[in-house]
This record gives structure tokens, sequence and C-alpha cells, in this order.
């Protein structure tokens, strides 16, 4: 079955840092590769999706993740980090079916 | 402006109870579909619909029900049978349901026992 794994439960980075959020699936074929984020009590927003092509995706608000087939990898990056970045990211696979499966996610904490 | 609503924000349910939330969409979407959130859980679905008249079961669809009379709308009813109800639920829809597509996500509703 397909899965999902998001290793680090919490991450805390200091405002203008570089930041790098893991995401490893377990998909046979060529997955469809999602990142959303949380803000607390709000609904997911997308930031950005891969499904084939360049393995270097870019997102909004200055997201980008790259698609490593050789490690099932999907890691989020942001060369500086806002504090308004501050919020919860989720990772999620389509499953070859018509369903979604998200990760446990990455709570972000960002100090001034 | 499109989007989708959800209400109550906030909600309580007694016990024996069944409570019913709410989830509209003005965005023309075929599919929709019913997420429970826990803390360090992430997203597991209950269930989705991909027509009017149609839905299917989620992972966790035990002691929920849904209906889709509607495109724009599908409400979740957590019926006394779901013994532990207290999360955070979300709705969201996709243009047509597969797997490839964006989610567009409500603001959720907290649900909690008294």
């Amino acid at each position: 079955a397909q899965s999902v794994t998001q290793p680090d439960i919490h991450i805390t980075v200091s405002e203008g840092a570089s930041l790098e959020l893991r995401c490893n699936y377990s998909y046979g074929a060529t997955p469809y590769l999602f990142w959303y984020v949380q803000s607390p009590g709000q609904g997911l927003q997308l930031l950005l999706k891969y499904f084939s092509g360049d393995t270097l995706v870019q997102g909004i608000k200055g997201f980008e993740a790259e698609f490593k087939r050789s490690q099932s990898s999907f890691n989020l990056r942001k060369p500086s980090v806002h504090w308004s970045d501050a919020a919860e990211y989720f990772c999620a696979v389509g499953d070859g079916t018509d369903k979604l499966i998200f990760g446990t996610g990455t709570r972000l904490q960002v100090f001034p | 402006d499109g989007g989708i609503t959800q209400s109550p924000k906030y909600l309580f349910r007694k016990e024996g109870q069944n409570v019913t939330l709410s989830c509209e969409q003005n965005l023309n979407h075929d599919a929709m579909y019913w997420y429970r959130q826990d803390p360090g859980q992430g997203l597991r679905l209950i269930y989705y619909s991909q027509i009017v008249n149609d839905f299917q079961k989620g992972d966790i669809a035990e002691g929920y029900s849904v209906s889709r009379e509607k495109k724009e709308s599908f409400p979740l009813t957590v019926t006394s049978a779901q013994k532990n109800p207290t999360a955070f639920y979300l709705c969201a829809s996709s243009l047509r349901g597969t797997a490839n597509e964006k989610l567009f996500f409500g603001s959720g509703t907290q649900l909690s026992v008294l």
C-alpha cells in the first residue's frame, strides 16, 4: 500500500534561515506528489505539486520542492523563512486511485 | 468569491446524539471529500463523492454518514455510533475527483463531546 512519511514532527528555525522539510513516499509507479500548508484552525492550501517532467517544482510563497526518485523523496525547501511561514505542512501522494494519502505533518515554528 | 463554506466553526455533541456538519461549495466541482484531522495523525478520509447521489467510504467511515443530493452540498453526520468524535473535520472539493487534482479546503469544524 502507498504511504507517506514525514519524519520531522516539529521544526524550529530562525527568521531568515533556510528551511527543508522532509517527505518520503512509498509507491510503485511515478506518483502524484503535493505539499499543502495549514495555518492554525484553518483548512489546507496547496503550495505545489509534481506529476512529471522537471523534478524541481516551484510553488507559491517562495517554496520549491525536488522530486528524487532514487530516494523516494519530495522535500520542501525555502531559502529564507519569514515569520508568516509558521504553520503545519503536509506532504501527500496520489495513490493511483482517486484518493490522496496524507503524511502526519510537520509543524514549523519561526523565531524572530 | 468562489470557495468552500463549512459550518458551524465549533460544534458540541452530547452523548448519544447525532450531529450534522455542513459543507457547501460554489466552485462547480464534481468531487467532494470529508477528512478527519487528529493531532499527530494527519488527515484521514471519511467519505468522498464524485457525482450527485453517489458516494464512497474512505478509510474511517464507521460511525459517519453522508448524502449528496445536490452538487454543491455534502453534509456529514456524526452518529452516536462514533465513540470518539472529537476532532477537526475538513471538507474539500476538486474539479473532477482524480488523484492529480488540487484540493480546495474549507476552514473546518471543530467537534467536541460534552
